[in-house]
């Protein structure tokens, strides 16, 4: 299986600070990288699929990049709604796998 | 725009089998644009993707960690299609969404349901 690491495990910000989240794949996925946001007790909300693409309905301050094994999440200015946990998962092949989550916290 | 809702026991004994329902409305599981699949969340954990149904053709792929006690169905005329887990352990303890996998994404999610096995 593809093992997908997120770090930081966890992120304090503030409101307006821009911050990015990083997600490394154990093997190249090339661009077959989605971002998800979760907040408690809910469903995860797909952001970005195919590592830069953002999905319908998504503020223009989340951004995506990179390939390979190397991605990144960026949010350009945080707003109040962003405080939850960011997640990656690779679409290159099954089984299809999660990074373990960023809890972004505010500080 | 699609909505997904899953159904069944919330506490389910050890040995026994886990049977999840999920509802489909505002779209069908006939159509060729989606894969129908599961997915569990262990407590405080993160996610794990336990298969999908493709309706066209019946295809049905599962993670091979879980391949051995899972079958995912389909039934089309009441636009569902279910979860079985066998012979289950405290381990399998998690809430379990359904979602569909469309351009290789998962974009519609349920809200989830806790399954507990306990005795």
């Amino acid at each position: 299986d593809i093992q997908m690491t997120q770090s930081p495990s966890s992120l304090s910000a503030s409101v307006g600070d821009r911050v990015t989240i990083t997600c490394r794949a154990s093997q190249s996925i090339i661009t077959y990288l989605n971002w998800y946001q979760q907040k408690p007790g809910k469903a995860p909300k797909l952001l970005i699929y195919a590592t830069s693409s953002l999905q319908n309905g998504v503020p223009s301050r989340f951004s995506g990049s990179g390939s390979g094994t190397d991605f990144s999440l960026t949010i350009g200015s945080l707003q109040p709604e962003d405080f939850a946990t960011y997640l990656c998962q690779q679409s290159y092949t099954t089984p299809y796998t999660f990074g373990q989550g960023t809890k972004l916290e505010i500080k | 725009q699609v909505q997904l809702q899953e159904s069944g026991p919330g506490l389910v004994k050890p040995s026994q089998t886990l049977s999840l329902t999920c509802t489909v409305s505002g779209g069908s599981i006939s159509s060729s644009n989606y894969y129908w699949g599961w997915i569990r969340q262990h407590p405080g954990k993160g996610l794990e993707w336990i298969g999908y149904i493709y309706y066209t053709g019946g295809t049905t792929f599962y993670n091979p960690s879980l391949k051995s006690r899972v079958t995912i169905s389909a039934d089309t005329s009441k636009n569902q299609f279910s979860l079985k887990l066998r012979s289950v352990t405290v381990a399998d303890t998690a809430v379990y969404y359904c979602a569909t996998y469309g351009d290789r994404y998962f974009d519609y999610w349920g809200q989830g349901t806790l399954v507990t096995v306990s005795s």
